[in-house]
């Protein structure tokens, strides 16, 4: 099915694990963005993708680090968990002035 | 620094009724906006869009204002019905810069019988 998927959609892991977020879209869009959605502070950008081979930041990229070596995929690690990165995690996609895709989102837990 | 502002209280409105949420931005100047709805547990969906020359965007029982002296959008839901219960989301976008999107927090509308 086309679409944008998200795995795994709940994770608990430890504080210093290394945890990655997965997100695939068949869509061919070129454009992906990871946001996190915490509670009084809404959607905030992390990092994102103009194609591949191509990330930038965002509005809170540290603790975080991206790759996208194919234009379908555009994995979110986190290269040393902390609790403060217990949050819901979206993935989306786009073309450049276009709506925005969005995933069912990632729900992780750090302990 | 650039600012967006939606009510954080919950709007409460009867069925039937219009319901109107407002997004306000500060510190820029958006070349257009889009409108995304967010259900509990899952991911923002893309509503309407309007640009900055439109004054008004219609979709079905949706309507979009954007005015860009007072730096506000209106969303207006009429007849509105309980499986409009939902957060809206409200996001300016500069012209460019469309790969930066930017989301107001949200406001909570709940519709009751």
């Amino acid at each position: 099915d086309a679409g944008i998927t998200q795995s795994p959609r709940y994770k608990i892991t430890e504080t210093g694990r290394q945890v990655t977020l997965m997100c695939h879209q068949t869509w061919s869009h070129s454009y992906m963005f990871w946001y996190r959605q915490d509670l009084g502070h809404g959607l905030r950008l992390i990092y994102y993708s103009a194609a591949a081979d191509i990330t930038d930041k965002g509005e809170v990229p540290d603790g975080y680090v991206v790759s996208r070596s194919k234009t379908e995929n555009f994995p979110l690690t986190l290269e040393s968990a902390t609790r403060s990165q217990t949050s819901v995690y979206f993935c989306a996609s786009s073309e450049p002035t276009g709506e925005l895709f969005f995933g069912e989102g990632s729900r992780l837990t750090v302990l | 620094s650039q600012k967006i502002e939606q009510n954080s209280e919950a709007l409460n409105i009867q069925e039937g009724k219009t319901a109107t949420l407002t997004c306000n931005y500060t510190n820029y100047s958006p070349a257009y906006l889009q409108w995304y709805r967010q259900d509990p547990g899952r991911g923002p969906v893309f509503l309407l869009l309007i640009r900055e020359n439109e004054k008004e965007k219609r979709k079905e029982r949706l309507k979009v204002t954007f005015d860009t002296t007072l730096k506000q959008s209106l969303f207006h839901i009429t007849a509105s019905q309980p499986a409009d219960s939902a957060t809206y989301l409200c996001a300016p976008i500069l012209t460019g810069t469309a790969s930066k999107l930017t989301f107001g927090t949200g406001t909570r509308l709940q519709v009751t019988l």
